[in-house]
């Protein structure tokens, strides 16, 4: 299957402070992208879908401020955690999908820790 | 709207017990449904899918087959391992639109030597 990549596997911040995540496709273009955020003994959230070169689409009561998403290019989308409070700790998980694609392709996660 | 309803865990078996996972949805038209791995501290990988009616997903020892008339998509093992142990998502996909996934809530498998 497509392999996509998240970056960094796991990260440790200040409060007040903003984490870049990104989520790369490495072997074909993601028309697609999306971002999860899973709680401790939780569900994936659905926080977010972005395509290509334009504004992501946010759920219901996910602040699009506070979590900027930029999917500037075919194989990459960034997750930015503005200001980021302790109660932002949690798992991100980003999936992308091709024009072709009927499926979606996981990354790995991204564990952040909020201090 | 569209859903995903999965049994509760934990789940806690013996090496080579028989495993069902029980999932049911809602949806408007013909989703494809998937069943996603994570092992602890790790992303989902895909485990089976199935795209329409009476399809039968199958990967490493675990089944699960699409079934229209009753809305489920139950995922089995014959013969389970430890290191089968991890939490299991049933999630589905609409054909259209933007391709959200829908997930269960998920199942924590534990097998036990």
């Amino acid at each position: 299957g497509a392999v996509v990549s998240q970056h960094p596997s796991w990260v440790i911040c200040k409060s007040g402070t903003s984490v870049k995540i990104e989520c790369r496709s490495l072997d074909f273009q993601a028309t697609t992208m999306f971002w999860y955020r899973q709680f401790p003994k939780q569900s994936l959230m659905l926080m977010a879908t972005s395509n290509e070169g334009s504004k992501a689409t946010y759920e219901q009561g996910v602040e699009k401020d506070k979590f900027l998403i930029n999917h500037a290019s075919l194989t990459l989308s960034t997750l930015t955690v503005t200001s980021a409070h302790p109660e932002d700790s949690s798992f991100y998980i980003c999936s992308a999908m091709g024009q072709l694609n009927t499926e979606a392709f996981f990354g790995q996660g991204t564990r952040l820790t909020v201090v | 709207g569209n859903s995903v309803t999965q049994m509760e865990g934990p789940v806690t078996l013996s090496e080579e017990a028989f495993l069902t996972i029980n999932c049911t949805y809602t949806a408007t038209g013909y989703p494809s449904l998937f069943w996603y791995v994570q092992y602890p501290g790790e992303g989902l990988q895909l485990l089976l899918k199935a795209t329409k009616a009476d399809d039968k997903g199958s990967n490493k020892g675990f089944e699960a087959t699409y079934r229209k008339e009753t809305t489920s998509f139950h995922l089995e093992k014959g013969s389970v391992q430890v290191s089968d142990s991890a939490v299991y998502f049933c999630a589905l996909s609409a054909l259209s639109g933007t391709y959200k996934y829908i997930f269960g809530t998920g199942t924590r498998l534990k097998v036990l030597a």
